[in-house]
């Protein structure tokens, strides 16, 4: 399996700013995405993180609400941008590991906005 | 878009009880996976199952997709606190785990 770390775990934010979250995997994967979770729900995918471009969003996220950077094949990042109380949730990363069609999942950022 | 139902959605039973889980929808997917996550982690991959009627047993977890490949189950024998948890199907329709739709989740409390 593929290991995957995210940072911060946790933040508690104060409306209108922004929080970037990380994401490292510890060995080459080909795609990587960024999902959002409300406690003890489903998982919503945000959008798919491509190395060296934009990233593809699904609807109802934006790049200016999300902008994704994934600069090589084993880190990326996730901006919450201009956050309201709304945005409060588990940010989730995973990743596919080259050559087994599995996603490995991070253990989540669990964002709090006041 | 694809969805993909979940029930129940909780569920608490006493140690040493037997549950079901079901995942539905209305359209077909390639593989189905079951996840299972615990408070403060990520999901954790549990199972893939792939061709349509196949059944896996994971120890006291069996899994089968039914044979449209539109649905799923998950059999719990003589649960465990151990299994406490949220449990997840999650469709791929891509064919490479890559476009994964996941369900509405079942929240599983087993009381000792």
């Amino acid at each position: 399996s593929a290991v995957i770390s995210q940072k911060p775990s946790r933040d508690i934010c104060q409306r209108g700013t922004s929080l970037t979250i990380q994401c490292q995997v510890d060995s080459q994967v080909t795609m990587m995405f960024w999902y959002r979770q409300q406690p003890g729900q489903s998982l919503t995918l945000i959008a798919t993180a491509n190395q060296g471009s934009e990233a593809t969003y699904e609807s109802g996220f934006v790049i200016d609400k999300f902008p994704i950077s994934r600069p090589n094949l084993t880190f990326s990042t996730l901006t919450v941008s201009n956050m309201s109380p709304e945005d409060s949730s588990i940010y989730l990363c995973s990743a596919d590991r080259r050559g087994t069609d599995t996603q490995y999942f991070g253990p989540g950022t669990r964002l709090t906005v006041l | 878009t694809q969805l993909l139902e979940q029930s129940p959605q909780f569920l608490s039973i006493q140690e040493g009880e037997n549950l079901t889980v079901y995942c539905n929808s209305s359209s077909v997917f390639s593989s189905l996976q079951w996840y299972r996550q615990e408070p403060g982690e990520g999901p954790v991959l549990l199972v893939t199952v792939v061709t349509g009627g196949e059944v896996k047993k994971l120890k006291r977890l069996t899994f089968q997709f039914g044979d449209a490949r539109k649905d799923s189950s998950l059999h719990i024998t003589a649960a465990q606190p151990g299994d406490t948890g949220l449990y997840l199907c999650a469709g791929d329709s891509s064919g490479s785990a890559r476009q994964l739709t996941f369900g509405s989740g079942t929240q599983l409390t087993v009381l000792p």
